[in-house]
Parts: structure tokens; sequence; C-alpha cells
């Protein structure tokens, strides 16, 4: 059964940093990861897709990777402002299937 | 990409009662899902809702708890029977326009609260 877990829990920097959030998963047999954002209260915005055959993607500011081998995603997070402030899932997709698997999620604060 | 609206976006309902959730999305997508988040936890997937049959339930659910239906390819519906305090939950809709190689999008969420 697939597991996904983030470290940290919860993760309370000050503005300008750089950070990085961590996602692992037990089976690398999936299909994709998906990082997400989730503001309070509100539903879950995307924010990288990452398909098994590729290492990183990119967004502004954002740059996740895959290494599927060893069960394992970051979220590089840069020079991190107030408004990146949420909280971030991580989802796989097992193999041959829609269905995502999220995990624990990491709760950002970024403090000005 | 797909936009994907919710009704209610919240309700407060009594025990014993049911709700019905709408998810449309503004346009034609493949598949449609239906999570669970319970307080203070991550997101769990109810059943995926499949085009003009029944839906898939995920281990833990079952259909006379949470009848789905998905008339179309635009828009879906999660009944949650016979609510107890433990139903209390933000439910997402969400919605896959090409199949299982593309992003997934999420609606805002109905939050409900069971007394």
């Amino acid at each position: 059964k697939q597991e996904v877990t983030q470290i940290p829990a919860a993760l309370s920097v000050p503005e300008g940093e750089n950070l990085v959030l961590n996602c692992s998963f037990t089976d690398s047999a999936i299909y994709n990861l998906q990082w997400f954002r989730q503001d309070p209260g509100k539903g879950l915005t995307s924010l990288l897709l990452i398909q098994s055959s590729q290492r990183e993607q990119t967004s502004g500011r954002l740059n996740a990777s895959l290494d599927k081998s060893s069960g394992r995603s970051t979220l590089y997070i840069a020079a991190s402002q107030p408004g990146d402030s949420a909280t971030y899932l991580c989802a796989v997709s097992a193999y041959n299937t829609d269905k995502l698997i999220f995990g624990t999620g990491t709760r950002l604060q970024v403090f000005p | 990409s797909a936009v994907i609206s919710q009704k209610p976006s919240r309700d407060i309902c009594q025990r014993g009662t049911s709700l019905t959730i709408q998810c449309q999305v503004d346009s034609q997508v493949t598949m449609m899902f239906w999570y669970r988040q319970q307080p203070g936890q991550s997101l769990t997937l109810i059943a995926t809702a499949n085009q003009g049959s029944e839906a898939t339930y995920e281990s833990g659910f079952v259909i006379d708890k949470f009848p789905i239906s998905r008339p179309n390819l635009t828009f879906s519906t999660l009944t949650v029977s016979n609510m107890s305090p433990e139903d209390s939950s933000i439910y997402l809709c969400s919605a896959s326009p090409s199949g299982y190689t593309d992003t997934q999008y999420f609606g805002p969420g109905t939050r409900l609260t069971v007394l």
C-alpha cells in the first residue's frame, strides 16, 4: 500500500529565505507526482506536475525534483515571501490510474 | 486547465439528515473524483465518479453512505447520507481533463459541520 510522508510537518521562516520541502513515498511505481498548495479553508491549487520520466519541473520561484528510484521528491522555494504561507501537499498517482494518494502536508509560515 | 465550482461552499446539518454537494467543471473532463479532508488531516479519496455508470469506491467508503452521480462529462454530485458528527469534513471535487498523465484540478471544497 502506497504511503506518502512529508517532512517537516511545519516550518516557520523569515522572508527571503530559500527553503526545501520533502516528500517521500514507499512504492516507486508511480505515474506522476504533483505538488499542491492549500490556503486555510480553501481548495487546492496545483503548483507543479512531474511525470515519472522527468527529474524536475520549474515554475517561477518553485522547483520540484523527483527521484523515483529512491521514492523522494523535493519542492524548493526560492526567496520566500509572506504570500507563500500555506500548507503544501505532495501527491502521487499510482501507475495506470488517476487516483492521487496525498502526503501529510507541510504547513509553511513566512514572516516579514 | 479546468475551473471547478462546488455548491454549497459550507453547510451546518443535523444528525441523521443528508446533504448533496454539486460539482461543476467549466469544460468536459475525462475523470472526476471526490475526496474528504477531515479536520487537521490530509486528503483521502472517496471514489471515482464514472460518467454513465456506478462510481468506483475506495476501501472504507460505500455507496449507501456516499452515493455519487455523474450524468455527463462536466457535472457530478456527492451525497453524504444519514450524517453523524464524524462526517464533519471538507469535501473536495477534482477533475483530470485528459486522464492520468494530466494535472488534477480541485474545487474550492464544501465545509460540512454535522451537529
